[in-house]
């Protein structure tokens, strides 16, 4: 069974304070890892997907890095509206197992 | 252009009752998945539909069902609905169902009393 633990479940920053939330998962074969950010009663957005070990993508203040094992998102001089609960979610290379594993998130405050 | 669509917003329900979710996909994607996110946790599985036809199915019970339309709109239907229903029923839309990325709707907010 696929799984994805995510820590810490949550994190308070100080604006400016950079610092990473880790993904460690558990799957039959990776097809794709993915970031999202979801806001409080809103769907998930969208962030990054990652495919292989060694692979780093990034956007804005936000950095996605790949292990064979685990995921990390580095948050470089984070702001107040980087506030957002933070999901990994995991898709496994095994026909008719396309959808998406989530993890629980990270619940990320960042504080002016 | 439009993003993933749901209707409706928020649905109060009572007890084994039946309700009906719905879904508009973004325009060319022809792959709709349905998730359940309870609060304090991660969106879990519950259908995935390609061309009209249930390509995957989470672990959830008969009461669950869901179909897709010719346009790739989707509905969710949850029969004899119980308290631990209440959750936000989120829809993801795909191009494909291989390796795509999956875009959410806002979501529809559940409450069974």
């Amino acid at each position: 069974e696929d799984q994805v633990t995510q820590s810490p479940e949550a994190l308070r920053l100080q604006e400016g304070e950079s610092s990473s939330l880790n993904c460690s998962y558990t799957v039959s074969g990776l097809r794709g890892l993915f970031w999202y950010r979801q806001d409080p009663g809103k769907g998930p957005e969208f962030l990054f997907t990652l495919y292989s070990a060694g692979e780093e993508k990034e956007k804005e203040r936000l950095k996605a890095t790949l292990t064979k094992k685990e995921s990390f998102l580095h948050i470089t001089a984070p702001k107040p509206e980087d506030s957002a609960t933070y999901l990994c979610a995991v898709q496994a290379d095994v026909t008719g197992r396309r959808a998406l594993t989530f993890g629980s998130g990270t619940r990320l405050q960042v504080q002016p | 252009d439009a993003g993933v669509t749901q209707s409706p917003t928020h649905l109060i329900k009572t007890r084994g009752q039946h309700v009906t979710l719905r879904c508009s996909p973004i325009s060319g994607h022809k792959s709709v998945s349905w998730y359940q996110q309870v609060l304090g946790q991660g969106p879990q599985f519950i259908f995935q539909y390609y061309e009209k036809e249930e390509r995957g199915r989470g672990n959830f019970p008969d009461r669950f069902s869901a179909r897709q339309f010719p346009n790739y709109s989707s509905e969710l239907n949850v029969n004899a609905l119980l308290l631990g229903d209440s959750a936000l029923y989120l829809c993801a839309s795909s191009l494909g169902r291989g390796t795509y990325e999956q875009y959410f709707g806002p979501g529809t907010r559940l409450t069974v009393t």
